[in-house]
């Protein structure tokens, strides 16, 4: 069975322009979560989606957005660029009856100069 | 609002020795609790979990970890640590309430292993 995958696996971007990163889910996975891995901030919270739906936002700006398609796969998307947002982006995915065990993707590492 | 403090920024053990990883959490009711390992690059492998019942709960590559209700700890140990281990452990508590399902991390703790 494949695990959850993301692309691309590298991004590289300067200030002021958008990010799309893209995640799918281990089959039979509804929900897709995204974290932000910063150096020196550790894993935050970014958002939650769950049957194509925002169901939680962490503490970010409206900048960070998101959506989830029918086949459950999920896009975040990064608007107006700041140097700080250069980071580790990971999803994260869990099936419908099993929702407290999160499996991650291997992740997007963006690089904003 | 839960929190995990993971105090240990960075250890150091000899291949063969005994590891504990730490890990204290701040969460109104009984937490879902888990480890996690990063290697250098990677995403993050589930290494165990405790939901309830048993507080020593076993897990994947030798790991386990045990729940001290009364220290709010979920410690990680190994009896015998392999170089392979050297990596960076996440400790993350998840939320019990609704729907709500997403996990607060600590800080992490990098493990390097000499030989």
């Amino acid at each position: 069975e494949a695990g959850v995958t993301q692309s691309p696996t590298h991004l590289i971007k300067t200030r002021g322009q958008q990010a799309t990163l893209r995640c799918s889910p281990i089959s039979g996975h509804t929900s897709v979560y995204w974290y932000q891995q910063a150096l020196g901030l550790g894993l935050q919270f970014l958002l939650w989606y769950d049957e194509g739906e925002e169901r939680n936002r962490g503490n970010f700006p409206p900048r960070f957005s998101g959506r989830q398609f029918p086949n459950y796969s999920s896009e975040l998307n990064v608007n107006a660029l700041e140097l700080e947002d250069s980071a580790l982006y990971l999803c994260a995915t869990h099936a419908w009856g099993n929702r407290e065990t999160q499996y991650f993707g291997p992740g997007t590492r963006l690089l904003v100069l | 609002a839960q929190s995990v403090t993971q105090p240990d920024i960075h250890i150091t053990v000899s291949e063969g020795a005994s590891l504990e990883l730490r890990c204290n959490y701040s969460y109104g009711a009984t937490p879902y609790l888990f480890w996690y390992v990063q290697s250098p690059g990677q995403g993050l492998q589930l290494l165990l979990k405790y939901f309830s019942g048993d507080t020593l709960v076993q897990g994947i590559k030798g790991f386990e970890a045990e729940f001290k209700r009364s220290q709010s700890s979920f410690n990680l140990r190994k009896p015998s640590v392999h170089w392979s281990d050297a990596a960076e452990y996440f400790c993350a508590v998840g939320a019990r309430t609704g729907t709500a399902s997403k996990l607060t991390f600590g800080t992490g703790t990098r493990l390097q292993v000499t030989l």
